[in-house]
């Protein structure tokens, strides 16, 4: 079975501040793992994705994540945060085909941006 | 290309009305999904269609019926809705069902409430 825990429901930073959104996942084959954003009242937008082509994966809006398989770990940064980053920021990790290709969600961390 | 649409967008009813979520993509895609979202929960993932002509329950189906009328359309259906279902309601697709590293795409959404 897999799983994703994100740690910290909310996360607060200054503008301009390091962002470091936390992720950690569980799965028993080699996962798909994913970072979705979610502005107030809209749908999930796709920030980047790891499909195993690089660890390191950059995503849109100067958002990156780092696939550490023996951390078990998947956490997104972005060097300095702008307040159009104030957003829900969902983990998820599927598997293969089949249902294990369906997304399991975390359950998201708040990011606020203090100016 | 309008991506994925779900409407109505708001909806309020009654304790055992029923009412029917609708939800189209213009991506050729071949998977279709629908979640809910609770706070604090994440989304959970209540039904998919792998591919048209098919449907499977997922996480939390208990209340819902769902129809892939084409390969378009998919429809989520509450027979009698209860105030638990009380909710914001995503539609999602995604090309390749089998293909967990394919992207899913969301619709803006379908804020339900019921009294």
């Amino acid at each position: 079975a897999q799983s994703v825990t994100q740690l910290g429901s909310h996360v607060s930073v200054s503008e301009g501040a390091l962002v470091l959104l936390r992720c950690n996942y569980s799965s028993s084959v080699p996962p798909y793992l994913f970072w979705y954003v979610q502005y107030p009242n809209q749908g999930l937008q796709l920030l980047l994705k790891y499909t195993s082509a690089a660890t390191l994966v950059k995503g849109i809006n100067g958002f990156e994540a780092e696939f550490k398989k023996s951390e078990t770990s998947f956490h997104l940064t972005k060097p300095s945060a702008h307040m159009s980053d104030a957003a829900e920021y969902f983990c998820a990790v599927s598997g293969y085909g089949g249902s294990q290709g369906n997304l399991i969600f975390g359950k998201g961390t708040k990011l606020s941006v203090k100016p | 290309n309008a991506g994925v649409t779900q409407t109505p967008k708001f909806q309020v009813l009654k304790t055992g009305q029923s009412m029917t979520l609708q939800c189209a993509q213009d991506m050729n895609h071949n998977s279709m999904y629908w979640y809910r979202q609770d706070p604090g929960m994440g989304l959970r993932l209540i039904y998919y269609s792998a591919s048209e002509g098919t449907t499977d329950k997922g996480e939390v189906p208990n209340g819902y019926n769902v129809s892939r009328l084409n390969k378009r359309e998919f429809s989520l259906r509450l027979e009698s809705a209860a105030p638990s279902q009380t909710s914001v309601y995503f539609c999602a697709s995604r090309e390749r069902g089998g293909v967990a590293a394919d992207t899913q795409y969301f619709g803006p959404g379908t804020r339900l409430t019921v009294l």
